[in-house]
């Protein structure tokens, strides 16, 4: 149990261009999903929080309309890096919480963009 | 400032042998504490949590302490086995269930056969 996927793996975009990253929890809802990121040895940090039907809140830091998510459902979260520039390149993991205080994440995506 | 200190970048332990992986938090405000096992190019995999109610919780192999007053945790694998080699990131977060994580830097746990 408590499976969640991201999907793509990896991607690699020109500069510019927008991308979207979907996060689906497999077997069971999310009130709650979760969006960090991490660049090379680095820890892993909080982007923002989304919980289904509501506006996300986004850390300190980090702009809202570069980093666009919507949580249109239980199952459903997607990032969309608008206008993405090559320091955008980076490693963005989902989690999910089914309400408990356990998140579980997704595989990760791999961001390049050139 | 961070708020979740790993301070053992790595940390090598031989087969068999106990690998303790330490934390430590600045923040009084965290409540529910998490360690997650890494390998490059994955998300974390949950391995075992503690509530701030408890000073000790154990499954399996694993084993993770927590001492309040020293804002300390630490994590005790026994035996160690060459599938732990991975890197192991303690995170914490207030109760409620709402709030994202606050995660350490990291420790790369190599188990040498």
């Amino acid at each position: 149990g408590a499976v969640v996927s991201q999907h793509p793996s990896w991607v690699i975009c020109k500069s510019g261009t927008s991308v979207k990253i979907e996060c689906r929890s497999l077997d069971f809802q999310a009130t709650t999903m979760f969006w960090y990121r991490q660049f090379p040895k680095q820890s892993l940090m909080l982007m923002a929080t989304s919980n289904e039907g509501s506006k996300a809140t986004y850390e300190q830091g980090v702009e809202k309309d570069k980093f666009l998510i919507n949580h249109a459902s239980l199952t459903l979260s997607t990032l969309t890096v608008t206008s993405a520039h090559p320091e955008d390149s980076s490693f963005y993991i989902c989690s999910a919480s089914g309400g408990f205080e356990t998140q579980y994440f997704g595989p990760g995506t791999r961001l390049l963009v050139l | 400032d961070q708020q979740v200190k790993q301070n053992s970048p790595s940390l090598s332990v031989q087969e068999g042998r106990i690998s303790i992986l330490n934390c430590d938090y600045t923040n009084s405000m965290f409540d529910y504490f998490l360690w997650y096992k890494k390998y490059p190019a994955e998300g974390p995999t949950f391995l075992i949590s503690i509530s701030s109610i408890k000073d000790k919780n154990e499954d399996g192999r694993f084993t993770v302490f927590l001492n309040k007053s020293a804002k300390h945790l630490s994590l005790h694998i026994v035996p160690s086995q060459p599938g732990d080699s991975a890197v192991y990131f303690c995170a914490a977060k207030r109760g409620g269930g709402a709030d994202g994580l606050t995660f350490g830097k990291g420790t790369h746990l190599i188990i040498q056969p």
